[in-house]
């Protein structure tokens, strides 16, 4: 079974700090994403990768970026996080059509 | 099952009952069709898929249906149990690049 592997639970933050989520995924898929939920807004892409060194802006990228230096890891960096980043992150990876997601991390921004 | 505003749509039923979650999806060339499943605190779980050459597909206790000419979708529940009581969300493939997108869920309540 595909195993994606998010490196926190849960998180609390200060504002301005840059913050690190990190996502890994163990059955060698191109494709991985992240996404943050919100009650009532579901699940908005925020960005995605379909191979190393490559990102894609998904529908929310602002305040984010990404780095994807190695197959199995995809990074998400707020750099300056902000009380409105507060959110649930979801870490996704597929092959050409299921995604299979981590657990998900909760982040708190004070 | 689209839900407007902050509000979840929210389907409560007694254990034992059917239940069907309804979706509609927005992109007339979606091809591949996916229910999830998300218990509290935890990540989306796959729970089954259907492309857009089928109208129905059968799982365990779980059925979909697909009509492509309302744009509709809905999971079928059969002999809802409390385990099933989550968030369920659909999703097509359909974005700009292949992209899954998903709806915004219905939470299933099982009363006991």
């Amino acid at each position: 079974d595909v195993k994606v592997t998010q490196s926190s639970r849960y998180l609390v933050k200060r504002t301005g700090e840059k913050v690190f989520l990190e996502c890994v995924q163990d059955m060698d898929h191109e494709n991985m994403f992240w996404y943050r939920q919100d009650p009532g807004l579901g699940l908005r892409l925020i960005y995605f990768s379909y191979d190393v060194k490559m990102k894609e802006k998904g529908d929310i990228p602002e305040g984010y970026s990404v780095s994807r230096e190695k197959k199995e890891r995809f990074s998400l960096i707020l750099e300056s996080a902000s009380t409105n980043q507060t959110s649930m992150y979801l870490c996704a990876s597929s092959d050409r059509f299921g995604y299979t997601f981590g657990s998900g991390t909760r982040l708190t921004v004070v | 099952g689209e839900s407007v505003g902050l509000h979840l749509p929210t389907l409560s039923v007694q254990e034992g009952d059917n239940s069907i979650i309804n979706c509609a999806y927005s992109n007339s060339a979606s091809d591949y069709f996916i229910w999830y499943k998300q218990e509290s605190g935890k990540g989306p779980q796959f729970i089954i898929d259907i492309r857009s050459n089928m109208d129905k597909r059968q799982g365990q206790r779980v059925t979909v249906l697909l009509n492509k000419t309302v744009k509709h979708l809905s999971l079928q529940i059969a002999a809802t149990q409390p385990g099933d009581s989550a968030v369920y969300f659909c999703a097509e493939k359909g974005g700009s690049q292949g992209n899954l997108i998903f709806g915004k869920g219905t939470k299933l309540s099982v009363k006991p």
